[in-house]
């Protein structure tokens, strides 16, 4: 059980093109759900917070108009890269908590390699 | 600001060894700290998730322990095998519900 899937798994886009990752909770209902980021050689830096049916919370630093962040259902979360440029190329990963989930644990899907030329 | 710290940055050893990762963390209030294991260009599977009432927790060839007053985990790895290299990340949780912070993690390389 628990397990987060992420779709595309890679994707290849052109500068100035908007990309959707799609984070989805296969076999739990996911009331919250983190984005992250990581750089090539750094560790998973925090984007922002997706809960089910209300606007996300980003962190410091992260432009809301660039990365749209929408979680409109208990399985899914989806994060837009609009207008990407080759400085958005990272690897984004998303987890995914249950509501039963006491001890705060997270489940990881497997990550989205983006590249932006 | 809770800051995470893994030492060493990279690990090599030969394969048998008994091996010891190191993670420090700024905040002794954190709610639960887990450790992943993430392959190159993979996501992170989680190893242990240690509460923070609990001193350790152990899983096969793993055992991780929490020392919350000093700040300290340690993840000792048994009888090291080819198989077990890869990037082992420490993340603590600050309340339930939140984010997970991430420590930059340990490369380890095992040599058959």
């Amino acid at each position: 059980g628990a397990v987060v899937s992420q779709h595309p798994s890679w994707v290849i886009c052109k500068s100035g093109t908007s990309v959707k990752i799609e984070c989805r909770s296969l076999d739990f209902q996911a009331t919250t759900m983190f984005w992250y980021r990581q750089f090539p050689k750094q560790s998973l830096m925090l984007m922002a917070t997706s809960n089910e049916g209300s606007k996300a919370t980003y962190e410091q630093g992260v432009e809301k108009d660039k990365f749209l962040i929408n979680h409109a259902s208990l399985t899914l979360s989806t994060l837009t890269v609009t207008s990407a440029h080759p400085e958005d190329s990272s690897f984004y990963i998303c987890s995914a908590q249950t509501r039963t989930s006491s001890y705060n644990e997270q489940f990881f899907g497997p990550g989205t390699r983006l590249t932006v030329l | 600001k809770q800051e995470v710290t893994q030492i060493p940055a990279a690990l090599s050893v030969p394969e048998g060894e008994n091996l010891v990762l190191n993670c420090s963390f700024t905040d002794s209030a954190i709610y639960n700290l887990q450790w992943f294991r993430q392959d190159p260009g993979k996501g992170l599977t989680s190893l242990l998730l240690i509460q923070s009432s609990q001193r350790e927790q152990t899983s096969g060839r793993l055992n991780a322990s929490l020392d919350k007053s000093s700040g300290r985990s340690t993840l000792y790895i048994a009888a090291s095998q080819p198989g077990d290299s890869a990037t082992y990340l420490c993340a603590v949780g600050a309340q339930a519900g939140t984010a997970l912070i991430f420590g930059k993690g340990t490369t380890l390389s095992v040599s058959s």
